[in-house]
């Protein structure tokens, strides 16, 4: 089962921040938060990832909270093209060997309004 | 780069066939994955490999499912005999190896319609 819980929809205005949130209570201390896309119809995109610190990259920032149990995606200036679903997973850990397995939940779908 | 090459795109077949979905990784990628999505259950792992050896098979929903990777270029998936219930579209995807990086990339699906 996924470890995340994420809202199903979120609407945003091009050219303003999108700020999408995920909780992930249950996450153990040596597990990474990654971040996807699903444009309509296309395969899974990768967005970003990160461990304990916040991390940015060209398309996107991702803020995670200090005790690790939340995190947030921030699209700074959504466009028309950034509408999809948003998914956030927690990379399952067996031990403490981190597995490469990424367990999708419902995610975010994101709409994007001119 | 060709990204994760998938076919075919789309499949339609009689319930009862054979059916077999093929995947073509990124050179170098050690790591392969199948996922199924459908409306109901979202993206499901069905099974993936490393270095071209199943390592969790746990996905797959039942002996009508079989995957293999005879070599480190290609991956197939096949159903059979196929029930209406397996329509779904059907990911691969391919990663580096293991130790973070940036995630997976996936092929653009092979959408099945089981009739």
């Amino acid at each position: 089962d996924a470890k995340t819980t994420q809202p199903p929809s979120m609407d945003c205005a091009e050219g303003r921040a999108a700020n999408l949130p995920c909780n992930h209570s249950t996450i153990s201390g040596n597990e990474y938060v990654y971040w996807y896309r699903q444009i309509h119809s296309q395969g899974p995109q990768y967005i970003i990832h990160g461990l304990k610190n916040n991390e940015t990259n060209e398309m996107a920032s991702l803020i995670i909270t200090e005790d690790r149990k939340s995190s947030t995606l921030i699209l700074p200036h959504a466009t028309l093209r950034d509408t999809a679903v948003y998914y956030c997973i927690v990379r399952v850990a067996q031990g403490y060997v981190n597995t490469d397995k990424l367990i999708f939940g419902t995610g975010t779908r994101l709409q994007v309004f001119p | 780069d060709a990204g994760v090459i998938q076919s075919p795109r789309h499949e339609v077949t009689e319930m009862g066939q054979e059916v077999t979905l093929r995947c073509k990784p990124i050179s170098g990628h050690d790591y392969l994955f199948w996922y199924r999505q459908t409306m109901m259950r979202g993206l499901e792992l069905l099974i993936y490999f490393n270095n071209n050896v199943p390592i969790d098979d746990s996905g797959m929903p039942e002996d009508r499912f079989s995957a293999k990777m005879p070599n480190a270029s290609f991956s197939t998936l096949k159903i059979q005999p196929s029930e209406p219930r397996d329509s779904a579209v059907y990911f691969c995807a391919s990663s580096p190896m293991a130790g973070g990086g940036e995630g997976y990339t996936f092929g653009s699906g092979t959408r099945l319609t089981v009739v």
